[in-house]
């Protein structure tokens, strides 16, 4: 069974970098069917977009986000990862990873999703 | 980017009445390109339905989708007591992609 599980720390000051590992099992990333996503959600709020990576690592971001944002794969550990860095309040959110359907423009929904995690940042 | 806006805020109604929740586009959106979620309290979002109407794995067909761009709508034909959740749309034929900001629906 397709499973996604982000891990990282939940706590980051101001100014540095969030880092978070999305592993899948289930699945293979590099099976060269899905784009794999990051999508936030602040406390009690909406959801927002990222971006997603395909597992050659070609990446499209959220242009609100992109100059501070940096999605990689690893294939060898069927991980995929998410950078935010210059962080602030603001940054503060349940960080969820996520598949999209499939690569046809009309199958990008995204129909498996990780449990989240949530980060706070703070001094 | 194409703006999704979900109205109402909030729905209100009580076991096997109907429940319509709109999604309106700032842009053109074909509903191919229109995903509906639904998500509970302390959960991951789950995908309802995409690609126009196809209902995801185990969604029951109590759900189903209609409309045309800008204008869809959600629409469960008798609410159960299980459905109360925040429903989002989501657009991914424009990137970047996008979400309403979420109906929530309470069941009496």
């Amino acid at each position: 069974q397709l499973q996604l599980q982000e891990s990282g720390p939940g706590l980051v000051k101001p100014s540095e970098t969030l880092s978070l590992t999305c592993t899948v099992s289930g699945d293979s990333i590099s099976s060269r069917s899905h784009y794999w996503d990051w999508i936030r959600q602040p406390p009690g709020k909406g959801l927002e977009w990222v971006g997603y990576i395909y597992y050659t690592g070609s990446t499209y971001y959220n242009p609100s986000l992109k100059n501070r944002v940096t999605i990689s794969v690893d294939t060898s550990k069927n991980q995929f990862s998410l950078k935010l860095s210059s962080v602030n309040a603001a940054d503060t959110a349940v960080y969820y990873c996520a598949r999209q359907l499939g690569l046809q423009s009309n199958k990008r929904a995204l129909d498996i999703w990780g449990q989240g995690t949530m980060v706070v940042v703070s001094s | 980017e194409i703006v999704l806006t979900q109205s109402p805020g909030t729905l209100s109604l009580s076991p096997g009445e109907r429940a319509t929740l709109s999604c309106r586009a700032s842009q053109t959106v074909s509903i191919t390109y229109l995903a509906w979620y639904q998500q509970k309290v302390g959960q991951a979002p789950r995908l309802l339905i995409y690609d126009a109407s196809i209902r995801a794995t185990g969604v029951p067909d109590r759900f189903s989708v209609s409309g045309s761009g800008p204008d869809f709508s959600l629409t469960i034909s008798r609410v159960e007591p299980e459905d109360s959740a925040v429903y989002y749309c989501h657009q991914y034929g424009s990137s970047p992609f996008t979400f309403g900001q979420g109906t929530k629906l309470e069941i009496k």
